[in-house]
């Protein structure tokens, strides 16, 4: 399998533009992980599906913000509008079922620049 | 208060050393405990996990656990210069939830 997938891997934009991030889950996998990591507030999530549903959400910063699942693989994170501080590495993750130590795989992260 | 303290470092060893990682929790109903490592520029991965008190050992890796104490460790022997990463300590709670608290990690540099 190739991993997780996600698209692009640096994105650079202007202060008010739309952005967005794309994941693909590896296949069969039911849950998928939406995280943002910065040097300040090291990794956080933002946002986790199971089988395509939002389960909690309570990370997503505001309003700008908003993800979709419409398949088992491909979600997206969109920011409308984008500001600087949303400046980070957004990373996606997924998940094969909820155990106690189910391991969760991390794609290679979109860095973003907001300027 | 942080719900997943770690002291971020940098923690510097020599090699061949024992490196050792803390982590604490505030929340008393959490389940299981994650290691991950994440090198410079990379995404993390999985090391340990573990949810019994006590240690597992896996290789040159060894989880502890004192839920009493909400404490969780990672011991590394024979410290090795790809060792050097930064090792986040990953809290899940109890119940339904699948959600992982990540502290903000300990950059960890083992010198040859």
């Amino acid at each position: 399998d190739a991993g997780v997938i996600q698209s692009p891997r640096h994105e650079v934009t202007e202060m008010g533009q739309e952005v967005t991030l794309r994941c693909k889950p590896i296949s069969g996998h039911d849950y998928l992980f939406w995280y943002r990591q910065t040097m300040m507030r090291g990794l956080e999530l933002l946002i986790y599906f199971n089988n395509n549903v939002p389960i909690d959400d309570s990370g997503m910063p505001e309003d700008r913000f908003s993800a979709k699942m419409p398949n088992a693989s491909f979600s997206t994170l969109k920011i409308q509008p984008s500001e600087p501080r949303d400046s980070a590495v957004y990373f996606c993750a997924s998940s094969l079922r909820a155990n106690d130590y189910n391991e969760q795989f991390f794609g290679p992260g979109t860095r973003l620049t907001v300027l | 208060q942080k719900e997943v303290e770690q002291n971020s470092g940098p923690l510097s060893v020599p090699e061949g050393a024992i490196a050792s990682l803390n982590c604490t929790y505030s929340d008393r109903g959490s389940q299981s405990f994650f290691w991950y490592r994440q090198y410079s520029g990379k995404s993390p991965e999985l090391i340990m996990f573990i949810y019994s008190n006590g240690d597992k050992e896996d290789g040159r890796f060894t989880a502890q656990l004192n839920k009493a104490s909400q404490y969780v460790s990672l011991l590394i022997r024979d410290s090795q210069p790809s060792d050097s990463a930064t090792y986040l300590c990953a809290v899940k709670g109890g119940g339904a939830t699948n959600k992982l608290i990540f502290g903000t990690g300990t950059l960890l540099a083992v010198q040859p």
